[in-house]
């Protein structure tokens, strides 16, 4: 049972570059999201997802895209990667509805840009 | 966009010593209040939430007290173990079933 996992775990790009963050869930949870986290700043939200082909921005979109075709995948594209964009970036599931609103990290993608 | 404010930023308690960090937020939130802990190198992880029909939960060494009209929610660890350093994040539900998060609480219990 793997349930959330992400890849690459670390990755060193340069500015300017595309990068693709990978987000991948076991158990069908519809709401799916991305999280940044910095020091001082907590987890802030990037974007979400409620179904597949259903996503929303979240508190800090900017610069970022995202796709979900479908309901275990949630990718992060960074289009045009800035030094600002430093950062560890997790992924997050739960299921709708029911009594809880329980979110299940992923393990984390450190993210440098040079 | 809702705030949530955390505090203290860090925080050293000897083993056996009570861990107390606080939360306080502006808008109307929703009926959920989680707290989150997150080990070095790994996710955040559940553990313990409220909704606001009580005032306290206690599951093992963790107590969430909850202060509706002050809009402040703590978490209190007894008997804090050196297992227990961690960062602890504070958080909300907001509209459209969004998480807000606190800044994060570095603890450090000391053996």
């Amino acid at each position: 049972d793997a349930g959330i996992t992400q890849s690459p775990r670390y990755k060193i790009t340069e500015t300017g570059r595309q990068v693709t963050l990978m987000c991948h869930q076991t158990w069908s949870h519809s709401y799916m999201f991305w999280y940044r986290q910095d020091l001082g700043h907590g987890l802030r939200l990037i974007y979400y997802s409620a179904a597949a082909d259903i996503t929303d921005k979240g508190e800090v979109p900017d610069g970022y895209v995202v796709s979900r075709s479908k309901t275990e995948n949630f990718p992060l594209t960074l289009e045009s990667a800035t030094r600002s964009q430093t950062s560890v970036y997790f992924c997050a599931s739960r299921v709708a509805g029911g009594l809880s609103y329980e979110q299940y990290f992923g393990p984390g993608t450190r993210l440098t840009v040079t | 966009q809702q705030q949530v404010k955390q505090s203290p930023q860090s925080l050293i308690v000897q083993k056996g010593g009570i861990s107390i960090i606080n939360c306080a937020y502006e808008n109307t939130a929703f009926d959920y209040f989680p707290w989150y802990q997150q080990f070095p190198g790994k996710g955040p992880a559940l553990l313990i939430a409220i909704r606001p029909d009580v005032s306290e939960k206690k599951e093992g060494r963790f107590t969430i007290s909850f202060n509706k009209s002050a809009k402040q929610f703590s978490l209190h660890i007894m008997d804090s173990q050196p297992g227990d350093s961690a960062t602890y994040f504070c958080a909300v539900m907001e509209y459209g079933n969004k998480l807000v998060f606190g800044a994060g609480t570095i603890l450090r219990v000391k053996s």
